[in-house]
């Protein structure tokens, strides 16, 4: 059974705390992986794709990377304007994209 | 960068009313979107995929009666929530994939409509 699965749940950190997110996934052929950021009371935001395992992608503080068994977003040096829910989804070979549930972050000043 | 647009953001209504959410893709055409329901602190459940010019998907438990879909357009996605009673009140956000990528491309969320039926 295709299953994603994100950890830990929450996480809290002190600013300038750098840690990592979790998402390691069970799917029958993998077209994508995808990281999304959501505020409460709004849409997930995009923020990376990958593709295939060894790939990395960049954006400030942020940094995702793939294996073939899991993902993992690492934030470097984070501020409290990065505390939000980040959600992990794959895209499977079957055509069908399988949300985690994901991870609250939570940035203390 | 793909842009989609939700509206309402927040209805408030009185039970036995039907209530419509419009997801339009501004800025590129998607062949399909989705539809997902969102309770506090939880994670997305997809309700159904809403196909350009063919009958909505549902998923296992979501009643089609109920959650009617209409995907007139390469751009519009409506959910319509008929006869609304307390218990479907929700945070309900569609999203839309662009058409061309191979399938591969990310989905790119509207912002949600807050639903409370009184």
């Amino acid at each position: 059974e295709d299953q994603v699965t994100q950890s830990p749940e929450a996480l809290r950190l002190q600013e300038g705390e750098s840690s990592s997110l979790n998402c390691s996934y069970t799917v029958s052929g993998l077209r994508g992986l995808f990281w999304y950021r959501q505020d409460p009371g709004k849409g997930p935001e995009f923020l990376f794709t990958l593709y295939s395992a060894g790939e990395e992608k960049e954006k400030e503080r942020l940094k995702a990377t793939l294996t073939k068994k899991e993902s993992f977003l690492h934030i470097t040096a984070p501020k409290p304007e990065d505390s939000a829910t980040y959600l992990c989804a794959v895209r499977t070979g079957g055509f069908k994209t399988i949300f985690g549930a994901g991870t609250r972050l939570f940035v203390k000043a | 960068g793909a842009v989609v647009s939700q509206h309402p953001s927040r209805v408030i209504c009185k039970s036995g009313t039907s209530v419509k959410i419009e997801c339009r893709s501004l800025d590129f055409q998607a062949t399909t979107m989705f539809w997902y329901r969102q309770f506090p602190k939880k994670s997305l459940m997809l309700m159904a995929t809403s196909n350009e010019g063919s009958k909505a998907t549902y998923e296992q438990g979501v009643e089609k009666d109920k959650f009617l879909i209409n995907h007139a357009s390469l751009t519009l996605s409506t959910l319509t929530v008929t006869s609304a009673h307390p218990e479907d009140s929700s945070f309900y956000i569609c999203s839309a994939r662009d058409r061309s990528g191979a399938g591969n491309q990310p989905q790119h969320f509207g912002d949600g409509t807050r639903l409370s039926i009184l």
